[in-house]
């Protein structure tokens, strides 16, 4: 089974921290993708990478950074948390060399910044 | 810019009855994917359209291609109430990008 974990559930922060979330998928996937889900909004995409070391902008990118130094693992970053980040964060990742082939997700970490 | 919508946004059902959720998009699509996301759980993929007018069945699920890939369909028969979840359509447009649609949430009255 794909697994794809997530550092925390439930994160709070305060406004203007560095957040770092961080995804880790056990299937040698090589594309891995950070979204953000607000309610009637959907699933939003910020980044993805589709190898190491390679980034490409979301929808979204704005506030963001990413890091994707292994293969396995996939960092997002808030450089400094405002509070319109308050959000659940879900990763996913798929297999081969396109970005359009079936996602696992993460269970998502719900991020308060106050 | 490209986008991809879902109506309803909110269907509350009485479990035995039918339920269908459209999803749209603005351009033509190559594919179109539908995920489940169970309350307090993570998007779980259901299935992958890719031809013009296929037509799918998982069980009471049935999903549908149109004939100009710019919208799909996904049907449940009978729903129970193990169906209640929010179901998201994710097109790949033209330029190799996955657009989610914001989810159709269904609840079911036991």
């Amino acid at each position: 089974d794909v697994k794809v974990t997530q550092s925390s559930r439930y994160l709070v922060k305060r406004t203007g921290e560095k957040v770092f979330l961080e995804c880790v998928q056990d299937m040698d996937h090589e594309n891995m993708f950070w979204y953000r889900q607000d309610p009637g909004l959907g699933l939003r995409l910020i980044y993805f990478s589709y190898d190491v070391k390679m980034k490409e902008k979301g929808d979204i990118p704005e506030g963001y950074s990413v890091s994707r130094e292994k293969k396995e693992r996939f960092s997002l970053i808030l450089e400094s948390a405002s509070t319109n980040q308050t959000s659940m964060y879900l990763c996913a990742s798929s297999f081969g060399q396109a970005p359009y082939n079936e996602q696992f997700f993460g269970p998502g970490t719900r991020l308060t910044v106050l | 810019g490209q986008q991809v919508m879902q109506i309803p946004q909110y269907q509350h059902v009485q479990e035995g009855e039918d339920f269908t959720t459209y999803c749209n998009s603005s351009t033509t699509l190559s594919n179109i994917q539908w995920y489940k996301q169970r309350p307090g759980g993570h998007p779980v993929f259901l299935i992958q359209l890719v031809k013009s007018g296929e037509v799918k069945k998982q069980k009471r699920l049935t999903f549908q291609f149109g004939e100009a890939k710019k919208n799909s369909s996904l049907h449940i028969t009978a729903t129970q109430t193990t169906d209640v979840g929010t179901y998201f359509c994710a097109g790949r447009t033209s330029y190799d990008k996955v657009i989610f649609g914001p989810g159709t949430s269904l609840s079911v009255i036991p």
